[in-house]
C-alpha cells in the first residue's frame, strides 16, 4: 500500500479564494482524521469519520471549513473563503478498526496571502 | 482540553547519549501513543501503552505510563543523528476514537 495519500503537497492561494484538499486513506481503514499544524496551536484535529461518517467536527474552526467523504477512499477538506490565518500545514490520517495506530499523510502546506 | 503536554520543549544532545521526554495529560486514556515527526514530513507511529501497562520496549525506545499521575516518558537510548525529529505524545479518551496530540519535544541530536 502507498500510504495515506495527500494532495496537493503545497497550495499558495489569495485570500478569499476556495481551497480544496484531499485525502486518499489506506485502503481497508475505517477511520479518517484531519489534523492541522501551526507553530502557535500545534497539533489540531478538526474533524474525523468513521465509516464514511463524521462523527466529530468540534474541531472545526469556522462554517468557512467544511469536509466530506463520499466514499471509502477519498475525503476532502474545504476552505471558502480562505483567510490568511487559516495558513498552515493540513494532515489527513487514517486508522483500521481494531489498531489505535494512526498513519499520516505527508500533509497540505497552505499558504493564503 | 485533553491535549498532552511534553517537557521539555526543546532537547540537544551528543550523539550516543540517552534522551528522555516527558508527556503529561488531563483525562482518563485508554491508551497512549508516541510519534516522530521529520521536518516538513507527516508523523509516524513509534509505539503505543495501553492504560494497563506500565513499561513497554521496542528497540532503543522505551515507554513508561502512570495513570496515577497522568504522566508517560519516552526514552530514546544510544541516540544517533538519524533520531534528529520532533516528539509527540497522543492520548485517546477513555471512549472515545479521536486522538489529541501535545506540544511535541524537538530533539537534536548532534554527531
Amino acid at each position: 500500500d502507498a500510504g495515506v495519500i495527500q494532495s496537493p503537497r503545497h497550495e499558495v492561494t489569495e485570500m478569499g479564494q476556495e481551497v480544496t484538499l484531499r485525502c486518499k486513506p489506506i485502503s481497508g481503514h475505517d477511520y479518517l482524521f484531519w489534523y492541522r499544524q501551526t507553530m502557535m496551536r500545534g497539533l489540531e484535529l478538526l474533524i474525523y469519520f468513521n465509516n464514511n461518517v463524521p462523527i466529530d467536527d468540534s474541531g472545526m474552526p469556522e462554517d468557512r471549513f467544511s469536509a466530506k467523504m463520499p466514499n471509502a477512499s477519498f475525503s476532502t477538506l474545504k476552505i471558502q473563503p480562505s483567510e490568511p490565518r487559516d495558513s498552515a500545514v493540513y494532515f489527513c490520517a487514517s486508522r483500521g478498526q481494531n489498531t489505535g495506530e494512526l498513519f499520516f499523510g505527508e500533509g497540505s502546506r497552505l499558504t493564503v496571502l | 482540553s485533553q491535549q498532552g503536554e511534553e517537557d521539555p520543549q526543546a532537547l540537544s544532545i551528543q550523539e550516543g547519549e540517552n534522551a528522555t521526554m516527558n508527556c503529561s495529560y488531563k483525562t482518563s486514556i485508554n491508551n497512549l501513543q508516541w510519534y516522530r515527526q521529520n521536518s516538513g514530513r507527516g508523523l509516524v507511529h513509534l509505539i503505543l501503552i495501553r492504560s494497563n501497562e506500565r513499561e513497554k520496549h521496542s528497540g532503543r525506545l522505551r515507554v513508561t505510563l502512570d495513570t496515577s499521575k497522568k504522566s508517560s516518558s519516552l526514552l530514546i537510548t544510544a541516540s544517533r543523528a538519524a533520531d534528529t525529529a520532533s516528539y509527540f505524545c497522543a492520548t485517546d479518551k477513555t471512549g472515545a476514537n479521536n486522538l489529541f496530540f501535545g506540544t511535541g519535544t524537538r530533539l537534536t541530536v548532534i554527531p
